[in-house]
């Protein structure tokens, strides 16, 4: 069961500038990191940013991670067709003192 | 190179037990915690459990705690998940994980393997 609330879908054309919203509680996005993966059809996840807004080696500076207070978002700018995929958020969840997921979003590049 | 390979997926019954398998080489397996994420079929990801690289911290998310148990060997560079009372519900792709840090606690995902299946089915 997902805490982590994101909408289910986005999109844009190439070269425009999408956003992810991530939505949780104190006991997680709060008072913890946020992560964001991208799992691209048929394949792994990826780690595309971690501790809210690092990015690891190898990851576009076209994504771009941001946090505030229960809320975290992630912003895809200058959108190429690579892009599409899913994309999870992800903390860790003191209350239940294991990692929580979000519902995860589809972006479609149109 | 760092990877993750998974096995002992399968077919089984509901009630019925398996063990699943993760591999890792290209980095120092004991030096790290270790995930198990799972995603069924068309939905999202579920973390599924966690463990410290000494075996001394371990959790499970609710909806596995006292039918799972996650372990390790570090001599044999491998991870496991025991599966027990197996469930419908329990049908996903299972996804090891390798986090950043040596200890089960607040870090990143950073290497996966490509995910065993297990389907569960009278």
């Amino acid at each position: 069961q997902s805490v982590l609330t994101q909408p289910p879908s986005a999109s844009g054309t190439p070269g425009q500038r999408v956003t992810i919203s991530c939505s949780g509680s104190s006991s997680n996005i709060g008072s913890n990191y946020v992560y964001w993966y991208q799992q691209l059809p048929g394949t792994a996840p990826k780690l595309l940013i971690y501790r809210n807004n690092q990015r690891p080696s190898g990851v576009p500076d076209r994504f771009s991670g941001s946090k505030s207070g229960t809320s975290a978002s992630l912003a895809i700018s200058g959108l190429r067709s690579e892009d599409e995929a899913d994309y999870y958020c992800a903390a860790w969840d003191d209350s239940l003192s294991g990692h929580v997921f979000g519902t995860g979003t589809k972006v479609t590049v149109l | 190179e760092v990877q993750l390979v998974e096995s002992g997926g399968g077919l089984v019954q509901p009630g019925r037990s398996l063990r699943l398998s993760c591999a890792a080489s290209g980095f120092t397996f004991d030096d790290y915690a270790m995930h198990w994420v799972r995603q069924a079929p068309g939905k999202g990801l579920e973390w599924v459990s966690g463990i410290s690289w000494n075996s001394g911290s371990i959790g499970y998310a609710d909806s596995v705690k006292g039918r799972f148990t996650i372990s390790r060997d570090n001599a044999k560079n491998s991870l496991y998940l025991q599966m027990n009372s197996l469930r419908a519900e329990d049908t996903a792709l299972y996804y090891c994980a390798k986090t950043g840090s040596s200890w089960y606690s607040d870090d990143a995902f950073d290497i996966w393997g490509q995910g065993t299946m297990v389907t569960v089915s009278s």
